[in-house]
């Protein structure tokens, strides 16, 4: 069974500053997607980005980018120039990929606060 | 396009009680998944349907029943509800079409239960 560790319960930043948070993956698999989910005080689930596993370049979405290491299972998520809004919990997710489709596997979540 | 709702937003249980936690999308989906979120626990499956008329447990199913009532709505049911089952809910749909790139998840904005 694949599963998703995120080490970092709780993280700050200042604004406008840069921010790492980290994710580890286990699975047998080769073929699977990998996501950062957003959810912030209003408890809604908003994708911020997506890898998927065959793509050696790291998806980028405005502020929002990725280091995605395949070998080590390892996929954290960059967000630069930190603006209050970010301030929500961040979920790493893991979908394995096959002819149908799968659910997806979630990490316990970084809780990250943005200061001003 | 309203996307994936899920009614109610909040509900109030007495242990034993049963109720149904109804979900829909607007976005002509095949798949369609109910998770629950619990502190500190991330987001755990309870069943899914990959399409219409299949239904599949998760990680966590004891207690909880499922019904892909046609192809928009995807009903949650605790026949006996239990204060463990005191939770966020979420319903989620995706593409789910065999063959395809990309499959990503949209979410509802959850229903709280409280079971008492």
């Amino acid at each position: 069974a694949q599963t998703v560790t995120q080490s970092q319960p709780e993280m700050s930043v200042q604004e406008a500053e840069t921010v790492t948070l980290s994710c580890t993956y286990d699975t047998s698999e080769s073929n699977y997607y990998l996501f950062w989910y957003k959810q912030p005080p209003s408890r809604q689930m908003i994708l911020v980005i997506r890898q998927e596993a065959y793509k050696q370049q790291n998806a980028t979405e405005n502020r929002f980018s990725v280091n995605f290491q395949k070998a080590a299972k390892s996929f954290s998520l960059k967000i630069s120039d930190s603006q209050l809004g970010d301030t929500a919990m961040y979920f790493c997710a893991f979908m394995y990929r096959n002819s149908g489709n799968t659910p997806l596997v979630f990490g316990k979540g970084t809780r990250l606060s943005v200061i001003a | 396009n309203a996307g994936v709702t899920q009614t109610p937003k909040f509900q109030v249980l007495k242990t034993g009680q049963s109720m149904t936690l109804q979900c829909a999308q607007d976005m002509n989906h095949n798949s369609m998944y109910w998770y629950r979120q619990d502190p500190g626990m991330g987001l755990r499956l309870i069943y899914y349907s990959a399409s219409e008329g299949t239904t599949d447990k998760g990680e966590v199913p004891n207690g909880y029943n499922v019904s892909r009532l046609n192809k928009r709505e995807f009903s949650l049911r605790l026949e006996s509800a239990a204060p463990s089952q005191t939770s966020v809910y979420f319903c989620a749909s995706s593409v789910g079409l065999a063959g395809l790139s990309t499959d990503t998840q949209y979410f509802g904005p959850g229903t709280r239960l409280t079971v008492l």
